[in-house]
């Protein structure tokens, strides 16, 4: 299978930025995306790029793809203690089915 | 959550036992999946399907059986749980533009 990675952990003071980063191993993934998972809660979906795309901007988020080296980062301005949460980096798999492999989830924790 | 119930929402069953869980969705989605959560591992595909009575396996299949009898239900069947098998259960859709949304979880419990 396919491995996403992540580091496990990111520690920010609030009002600063946060930046995630994930490496993937399927060159032809046509999206990435980023998910946030609040505790005892479901995954919602924060973002996702296409990959003939080099960033995407959607508020206090930026979304930067390096295809070259299979590089995807999350960056959060002015977090704040509601940004605390995990976060998963996604590859959608080739070969059909919109299957998506996951990264292991980064720990982001804001303290003030 | 784009129309997604799961249920039970918490269950606590005993080694060998059947388990099934249900993910209900109401907007008519043709993909579905099951994803289990485990720490270190973030999220693996289970089983996924592609239309009515339609499925795959996915990444971690072994133990596992999936049904799909009409395109608003999902099921997850344990046919005879192990404690290996405790986790977290996250069903998913996924729209035409290739997103998936989740539901809220099941946490499974096998004593």
């Amino acid at each position: 299978g396919e491995d996403v990675e992540q580091s496990l952990f990111l520690s920010v003071r609030e009002g600063d930025s946060s930046v995630i980063n994930c490496t993937y191993t399927d060159s032809s993934s046509t999206y990435l995306y980023w998910y946030k998972q609040e505790p005892g809660a479901g995954l919602q979906l924060l973002t996702y790029i296409f990959s003939n795309m080099d960033m995407k901007q959607d508020q206090r988020l930026t979304v930067l793809l390096n295809k070259k080296d299979k590089h995807l980062s999350l960056r959060i301005a002015d977090t704040q203690t509601g940004d605390s949460a995990i976060y998963f980096c996604a590859e959608i798999l080739t070969g059909g089915g919109n299957k998506l492999t996951f990264g292991t989830g980064t720990q982001l924790k804001v303290e003030l | 959550d784009a129309g997604i119930t799961q249920s039970p929402r918490h269950k606590v069953t005993e080694t060998g036992t059947p388990v099934t869980l249900r993910c209900h969705q109401t907007e008519n989605h043709r993909y579905m999946y099951w994803y289990r959560q485990d720490p270190g591992h973030g999220l693996r595909l289970i089983h996924y399907s592609y239309g009515v009575k339609d499925t795959d396996k996915g990444e971690v299949s072994d133990g596992y059986s999936v049904s799909r009898s009409k395109t608003e239900d999902f099921l997850l069947t344990l046919e005879s749980a192990t404690s290996s098998q405790t986790s977290v259960y996250f069903c998913a859709i996924s729209t035409s533009e290739d997103t998936q949304y989740f539901g809220p979880g099941t946490r499974l419990t096998v004593l």
